[in-house]
């Protein structure tokens, strides 16, 4: 069974850079059709996708956020990071790290997911 | 971009009652769109892929249907574990990942 397990400070200044990483257990980070994604919820509000990345080191990322934004994977760890900077109190949330299934085509759902970590932007 | 709506935001429903909660695509997306079940606290849970397929495990009274701009996501008899938050998202091969905004249930 693949978990998924979110860690990092849960507090970071303002104009600072948020870290996050990912890590993966029950399976290689590396095997099948998967990417892997980081998705965000600020409290009481919907999902916000943030980036994926494949093995290969193959990136894509919310456009609202790509100036900010770095995903990268160490496959010896099976883990996968998220780095965000230049963060305000409107970067608070809760942060997930989810797998991305492809099942054909560009057909994809996230079918595993972290327990989520919040984070809190605030001096 | 894809702007994602359901309507509902929020019901009320009777155990046993049918449930149907729809989301909508700003532009037709096919049937590239999944469901998923949040609970409080809890990380989202994918109940339906690719409009209208169950996931495995995902009980059978969960069902989704639709397909370019506009869709359905019905629970056919509610059940008090079915208590949460259920959202939409589409995907495409830009690519672009979005959430619809989110239908709350609850137990009348």
């Amino acid at each position: 069974q693949v978990q998924l397990q979110e860690s990092g400070p849960g507090l970071v200044k303002p104009s600072q850079t948020l870290s996050l990483t990912c890590t993966v257990s029950g399976g290689s980070i590396s095997s099948g059709s998967y990417y892997w994604s980081w998705i965000r919820q600020p409290a009481g509000k919907g999902l916000e996708w943030i980036g994926r990345i494949y093995t290969s080191g193959s990136t894509n990322y919310n456009p609202s956020l790509k100036s900010r934004v770095t995903i990268s994977v160490d496959t010896s760890k099976n883990q996968f990071s998220l780095k965000l900077s230049s963060v305000t109190a409107a970067d608070t949330a809760v942060y997930y790290c989810a797998r991305e299934e492809l099942t054909g085509d560009w057909r994809s759902h996230y079918d595993y997911w972290g327990q989520g970590t919040l984070v809190t932007v605030s001096s | 971009d894809i702007q994602m709506t359901q309507s509902p935001s929020s019901l009320s429903a009777s155990v046993g009652d049918r449930v149907t909660i729809t989301c909508q695509a700003s532009q037709d997306i096919s049937n590239y769109l999944n469901w998923y079940q949040q609970k409080p606290g809890k990380a989202p849970k994918l109940l339906i892929y690719d409009a209208s397929n169950l996931e495995t495990g995902v009980p059978s009274r969960f069902s989704g249907s639709g397909s370019g701009t506009d869709f359905t996501f019905t629970i056919s008899s509610l059940q008090p574990e079915d208590i949460a938050t259920y959202y939409c998202q589409q995907y495409d091969n830009l690519p672009r990942r979005t959430f619809g905004p989110g239908t709350k249930v609850d137990i009348k």
